[in-house]
């Protein structure tokens, strides 16, 4: 079945360094690529979003490319702020059918002055 | 609704007790989701409901776990005779029946099995 892979944390950077968040799939067909953040204390909520081959999704200065090649979506931001704390989670939906949201498991990143 | 809302956001309950959790999704989303989060850990896939389909229970994870859903609206899922292992955050989502969308999460509803 589909299958989402994430790197483990947590992930421990200073202020304005580079963040790569490694994720890869295992999907059927051609899913949507999600990438979800869940900041301490609150509920999930989209980050950014790719829905096929190519697609690079952004918001709030991340990033994530769809690449089907080597079926994965890494999130990556340039300079990462204190206020990026917070759990990240790979997501994918089948595009066809039944539309199950299959997530990884999430990584912690804590960012320090 | 603007969001989704669950309730209630808090719960504590004995265990043996029955307990049933509320999810009233955004209006016009066919899909519904709902997922486990134990402390520190990712999301357990536990069913999906779209419109009028069969729903998916592949992910529930006992007999003692059971979920409904009227047409497009409200959910409620139900655990009955609660153990210590169902303590979690219990979160729903909806979503729009169109291909490519997101999912949109409530706040979750936080079970305690004392």
């Amino acid at each position: 079945g589909d299958s989402v892979t994430q790197m483990e944390g947590p992930v421990t950077l200073s202020e304005e360094a580079f963040l790569t968040i490694n994720c890869t799939y295992t999907a059927t067909g051609y899913p949507s690529l999600f990438w979800y953040v869940q900041y301490p204390g609150e509920g999930l909520q989209l980050l950014l979003k790719a829905t096929k081959a190519d697609d690079k999704g952004s918001n709030k200065g991340f990033e994530a490319t769809y690449r089907k090649e080597t079926t994965s979506f890494h999130l990556e931001k340039g300079s990462v702020q204190v206020s990026d704390s917070a759990v990240y989670f790979c997501a994918l939906g089948g595009s066809t059918g039944f539309q199950k949201l299959v997530f990884g498991t999430g990584t912690r990143l804590l960012v320090s002055p | 609704g603007a969001g989704v809302s669950q309730s209630p956001s808090n719960k504590v309950t004995e265990k043996g007790k029955d307990v049933e959790l509320r999810c009233d999704p955004i209006s016009g989303h066919t899909a519904l989701y709902w997922y486990r989060q134990r402390l520190g850990q990712g999301l357990e896939f536990l069913i999906y409901f779209q419109g009028n389909s069969a729903p998916d229970k592949s992910g529930l994870p006992s007999d003692r776990f059971s979920a409904e859903r009227t047409g497009e609206s409200v959910s409620t899922l139900t655990i009955q005779r609660t153990q210590q292992e169902d303590s979690a955050v219990y979160l729903c989502a909806s979503r729009t029946g169109q291909q490519n969308t997101e999912a949109f999460f409530g706040q979750g509803t936080r079970l305690t099995v004392v």
